[in-house]
């Protein structure tokens, strides 16, 4: 069964703490995503790796942090610095120029 | 003025309408044209992918591209209440690179 799997499904944090999403990809594509959904502002592009053990900030990478120490795997840390982590995380993987998304992770910060 | 243009709606429809979902963007190095389908509380799903200008047609979904406006164009036809949901349309400058996202389009399709 292949596709793009985030857990978990939904994640609540204390003010202060950090926490890491997991995502996950069995299509063999080489470019992972990660996006942030919050209502009215559409996508936005956290961080994004083109290949394994590297990879860039997007529009927003401020108070999260990534790794891509496999070709499958593409976590990403919120951390304490991120004012207002509360929001929908979709990660995504492409082959050439198509992107296909994971079913999200909703963050709540409590 | 940003980069991608699209109406947040909401648009309601009743059942059976042609709907037309609309992006406009501003950077003509644009060549690779997409179209999202997100459900409540879900990941979006790819519906059409578009190189260049020209027509794209899916069983009743159309994607029309026309670089010299600027300008992308979904269309539904015979909209089913199981086609209410949010449509992004995306794009790209090369393949491979980040995807640009419109905020979306809340579709509402009525029985």
């Amino acid at each position: 069964d292949g596709g793009i799997t985030q857990s978990p499904k939904y994640l609540f944090r204390k003010e202060g703490q950090n926490v890491t999403l997991s995502c996950e990809q069995n299509l063999n594509h080489d470019a992972m995503y990660w996006y942030r959904q919050d209502p009215g502002q559409g996508l936005r592009l956290i961080y994004y790796s083109q290949i394994v053990n590297d990879f860039q900030k997007g529009d927003i990478a401020e108070g999260y942090s990534v790794s891509r120490e496999k070709k499958e795997s593409f976590p990403l840390t919120v951390t304490s610095a991120q004012k207002n982590p509360t929001a929908f995380y979709l990660c995504a993987s492409s082959i050439m120029s198509t992107q296909y998304f994971g079913p999200g992770t909703r963050l709540t910060v409590l | 003025q940003k980069e991608v243009e699209q109406d947040p709606g909401p648009l309601s429809v009743p059942e059976g309408a042609i709907v037309s979902l609309n992006c406009t963007y501003s950077n003509s190095a644009f060549q690779y044209f997409m179209w999202y389908r997100q459900y409540s509380r879900k990941g979006p799903e790819l519906l059409m992918y578009t190189y260049s200008s020209g027509n794209k047609e899916d069983g009743r979904f159309t994607a029309q591209v026309d670089k010299s406006s600027k300008y992308i164009s979904l269309f539904i036809r015979d909209s089913q209440p199981s086609d209410s949901a949010t449509y992004l349309c995306a794009m790209s400058y090369q393949a491979g690179t980040a995807l640009i996202f419109g905020k979306g389009t809340t579709l509402s399709v009525s029985s």
